[in-house]
């Protein structure tokens, strides 16, 4: 089936510092990925998407490349700030893929001290 | 403004008494979920439903119950809650032929006593 992998938290940075999140995933079928944010005591929110291959999703600073070759999605930002702390959510959908087709990570907890 | 509502946000219950919590979207949204969150485990799907009338299982259904007799509402029934239903539960929604980005409540912190 399929499934997304990333990398265990929590991860604590300093602000300022550059991030990556890992994201690998396994998918039956060609699926659009997300990166999901989850702020203290709020739902999930989408941060940014990409589509097909060697797309680009960027927000709030935020990028990630669909790179199908390694099939990845890793989450990078150059500069974190305190305000970025938050869990951070891989997913896919797989087209087509039935009902759902969702599938998420387990999520990344990111801490950013001052 | 667009967006998915659910009560309530917090409660503590007792088990075996029975409880809802409601879910409403006003975006006029084909499909909705409902998810657990769980220390550990991430999101894990309970149920969704593909339009009025149609639900199925997600991967943890057990214990639970849901109704879609309006496109809006999708409540999730907990007939005879148990202690290992505490969780934070969240409601979502798709809009059906989009790229498949969820919209998410707030979500609801539930405590079986």
């Amino acid at each position: 089936g399929d499934s997304v992998t990333q990398m265990e938290g929590p991860v604590t940075l300093s602000e300022e510092a550059f991030l990556t999140i890992n994201c690998t995933y396994t998918a039956t079928g060609y699926p659009s990925l997300f990166w999901y944010v989850q702020y203290p005591g709020e739902g999930l929110q989408l941060l940014l998407k990409a589509t097909k291959a060697d797309d680009k999703g960027s927000n709030k600073g935020f990028e990630a490349t669909y790179r199908k070759e390694t099939t990845s999605f890793h989450l990078e930002k150059g500069s974190v700030q305190v305000s970025d702390s938050a869990v951070y959510f891989c997913a896919l959908r797989v087209s087509g893929g039935g009902a759902d087709g969702l599938t998420f990570g387990k999520g990344t907890h990111l801490i950013i001290q001052p | 403004e667009a967006q998915v509502t659910q009560n309530p946000r917090y409660l503590i219950t007792v088990t075996g008494k029975k409880l809802t919590v409601t879910c409403s979207q006003n975006m006029n949204h084909e499909y909705m979920s409902w998810y657990r969150q769980d220390p550990g485990l991430g999101l894990r799907q309970i149920y969704y439903s593909m339009n009025v009338e149609v639900t199925d299982k997600g991967d943890v259904p057990e214990g639970y119950k849901v109704s879609r007799k309006e496109k809006r509402n999708f409540p999730l029934i907990l007939e005879s809650p148990s202690p290992n239903q505490t969780s934070l539960y969240f409601c979502a929604s798709i809009r059906t032929g989009g790229t498949g980005e969820l919209f998410f409540g707030e979500g609801s912190r539930l405590t079986v006593l």
